[in-house]
């Protein structure tokens, strides 16, 4: 299995650009996050789904849009990127509730100018 | 919502020494308590969690402590080994989201 994986690595964003980042995870996990990580900050729920078709809100989820049409696949969208959203992007599964292990990608770098 | 607080931000430490980390929460309802390790440039990678239905978990050189009275929980690591060093982030939950702490940057000297 490859786990949780996330696309792009890294990306530089001009102020006002969109973009979408990746994630698939292939154990099969109802659960999945987006999760975004400032230094020093720890780690901020963005957005959550507890299954394919649903959605709900995190710590944080201003500035951001996520789908979730398959069990699969949970990208996130930022739309008019702003140097407030420069950061690293962690995606994450669990397999069936919040309280279990969860599985993080290798994360997504994030800079906006 | 849920706050947590994780102390202390950096803590160096000789190799073989043990090192503790403490977190409070603030909501009563809270019921799982899980520890995260994060290497340099890597992803957090659970190590150890716990439960509010037991006050204790150990795995080999690592242990949790929970408080709920107090609404504390430690993270305990003893005969620390230079691949010790890293991020440590604790985190509290009672249903759907984590709340993780600000992390805790751990430094093992040879």
């Amino acid at each position: 299995n490859a786990g949780v994986t996330q696309t792009p690595k890294f990306r530089i964003l001009k102020i006002g650009q969109s973009m979408t980042l990746q994630c698939t995870q292939d154990m099969n996990h109802n659960y999945m996050y987006w999760y975004r990580q400032d230094p020093g900050m720890g780690l901020k729920l963005i957005y959550y789904s507890v299954g394919a078709g649903i959605t709900d809100k995190g710590e944080v989820p201003n500035g951001y849009n996520v789908s979730r049409s398959t069990t699969e696949d949970f990208p996130l969208r930022l739309e008019l990127a702003a140097p407030s959203q420069t950061s690293v992007y962690f995606c994450a599964s669990s397999p069936s509730t919040v309280q279990e292990t969860q599985y993080f990608g290798p994360g997504t770098r994030l800079l906006v100018l | 919502g849920e706050n947590v607080e994780q102390h202390p931000s950096t803590l160096s430490v000789q190799e073989g020494d043990s090192a503790v980390i403490k977190c409070t929460y603030s909501d009563s309802a809270s019921n799982y308590f899980p520890w995260y390790k994060q290497e340099l440039g890597k992803r957090p990678q659970l190590i150890i969690d716990i439960r509010s239905n037991v006050g204790e978990k150990k795995d080999q050189r690592i242990a949790v402590t929970l408080n709920k009275t107090a609404k504390h929980f430690s993270l305990h690591i003893t005969e620390t080994q230079p691949e010790d060093s890293a991020v440590y982030f604790c985190a509290a939950s009672r249903g759907s989201t984590l709340t993780f702490g600000k992390g805790t940057m751990l430094l093992v000297s040879p």
